[in-house]
């Protein structure tokens, strides 16, 4: 059984720039939530996808936006990239957007933006 | 709102000694409380989780960690560390039921010397 899974493993943009990246929840899960981990911070909490649409966000300008698609598979866009989105990009999922307490992380996407 | 305080940024411990690694928590509403544990390059593995019940949890990797809810704390302990659980812990906390978004502590480095 595949766990979650994210791709690209790298990526190295330039300022201004646009980037897409992408998950596919674990075997069983349909919500997905996407977490910022910046270089010696802990993750920060962007937004939750479920039944295809937002169901929360975290404090994070609208250039941070998603998409889920029917397989429960997502993807997030950063627009107009800033040197401050460099960081590890993390995708949980769950089997039910309340089930925290069953989150399991892929192991992210790291961004660098020059 | 939810706060997670890790006291110590940095823990260093030689090879077969103690360790705990403290975490305090701020909320208002019960909460369910979490360690994980990043490797290099890698995404966060759940240690353990405390949802209710007993205070004492055992976790993988013969960790434990102990939730106190008077002194609004839920410290991670391991009575003898080996060379492999160099990593960086982070305690988080979410809203119990019902939450949809997890809050993390900055992390803790955790160093084993030979």
């Amino acid at each position: 059984d595949a766990g979650v899974t994210q791709s690209p493993t790298h990526l190295i943009k330039t300022r201004g720039q646009q980037v897409t990246l992408r998950c596919s929840p674990k075997s069983g899960h349909d919500t997905v939530s996407w977490y910022q981990q910046a270089l010696g911070q802990g993750p920060q909490f962007i937004f939750q996808y479920y039944e295809e649409e937002e169901r929360q966000r975290g404090n994070f300008p609208d250039r941070f936006s998603g998409h889920q698609f029917p397989n429960y598979s997502s993807e997030l866009n950063v627009n107009a990239l800033l040197l401050g989105d460099s960081a590890l990009y993390l995708c949980a999922s769950s089997a039910d957007p309340t089930r925290t307490y069953e989150q399991y992380f892929g192991p992210g996407t790291r961004l660098t933006v020059t | 709102a939810q706060s997670v305080t890790q006291l110590d940024s940095q823990v260093p411990v030689f090879e077969e000694a103690p360790v705990e690694l403290r975490c305090n928590y701020s909320s208002s509403v019960s909460v369910y409380l979490f360690w994980y544990v990043q490797y290099p390059n890698q995404g966060l593995q759940l240690l353990l989780k405390y949802l209710s019940g007993s205070t004492l949890v055992k976790g993988i990797n013969g960790f434990e960690a102990e939730f106190n809810k008077s002194q609004t704390s839920f410290h991670l302990r391991k009575p003898s560390v080996h060379i492999s659980d160099t990593a960086e812990y982070f305690c988080a906390v979410s809203e119990g039921s019902g939450a949809q978004k997890l809050v993390f502590g900055q992390g803790t480095r955790l160093t084993i010397n030979p």
